[in-house]
């Protein structure tokens, strides 16, 4: 499978612990970018990346949340100390190019947060 | 403050027949617009996309059209298949270096029935 991957899928967290969201962008691919979906909500932008660079945080909550796209390994966001209202679909990207390209992201499945 | 709006949360056609979903948007400094269809339990894959520079774009069944004066722009299905169900997201960037940055409305599911 050559698609964007993400895992877990599927991710249940009680109020105050860690989560752990990993992406794996398409063959080729070395620009990442993470997309939050809140319940009856749109995509939301959080953060773009490169190997070992984030470029855009612009869209990141200031607090307990962060990313990182090391130069071996999947690209992971992590938030801290979950709370409720982080229960979301938390989409990853990629694209074979940076800012020069059109706004055509490749989507991974996405990971279900769920905060109980 | 929701810069991208598809007000129509439902749309149902029949088969074979032309499904139009809606879009609006307020920042005048949008200039590129895309199309997104998402199934259930996937991520959502590109569709179709249309520049500000032009007011069309047709890519087999799938036409865009784009009005900058009303900041509004359309999808038109033409024949609509079942295969079509799915929840089509509207999304728009700026130019300039931060078009990877899409700003999406929050979507509308389109039914087909055969």
């Amino acid at each position: 499978n050559a698609g964007v991957m993400q895992n877990p899928r599927h991710l249940v967290r009680r109020r105050g612990q860690e989560a752990r969201l990993r992406c794996s962008p398409m063959k080729g691919h070395s620009h990442v970018y993470w997309y939050r979906q809140l319940p009856e909500e749109g995509l939301k932008f959080m953060v773009y990346l490169q190997k070992e660079n984030i470029i855009d945080e612009s869209g990141m909550p200031k607090e307990r949340f962060s990313a990182e796209f090391p130069k071996e390994g999947p690209s992971i966001l992590r938030i801290q100390q979950v709370v409720r209202g982080d229960s979301a679909a938390y989409f990853c990207a990629s694209s074979p190019r940076g800012t020069q390209n059109t706004g055509e992201l490749f989507f991974g499945e996405g990971s279900r947060l769920t905060v109980l | 403050d929701q810069q991208v709006k598809q007000n129509s949360p439902s749309l149902s056609v029949q088969e074979g027949r032309i499904s139009i979903l809606n879009c609006d948007y307020t920042n005048s400094m949008f200039d590129y617009f895309l199309w997104y269809k998402k199934y259930p339990a996937e991520g959502p894959t590109f569709l179709i996309s249309i520049s500000s520079i032009k007011d069309k774009n047709e890519d087999g069944r799938f036409t865009v059209f784009l009005n900058k004066s009303a900041k509004h722009l359309s999808l038109h299905i033409v024949p609509s298949q079942p295969g079509d169900s799915a929840v089509y997201f509207c999304a728009a960037s700026k130019s300039g270096g931060s078009n990877y940055k899409l700003t999406f409305g929050k979507g509308t599911l389109l039914t087909v029935n055969p």
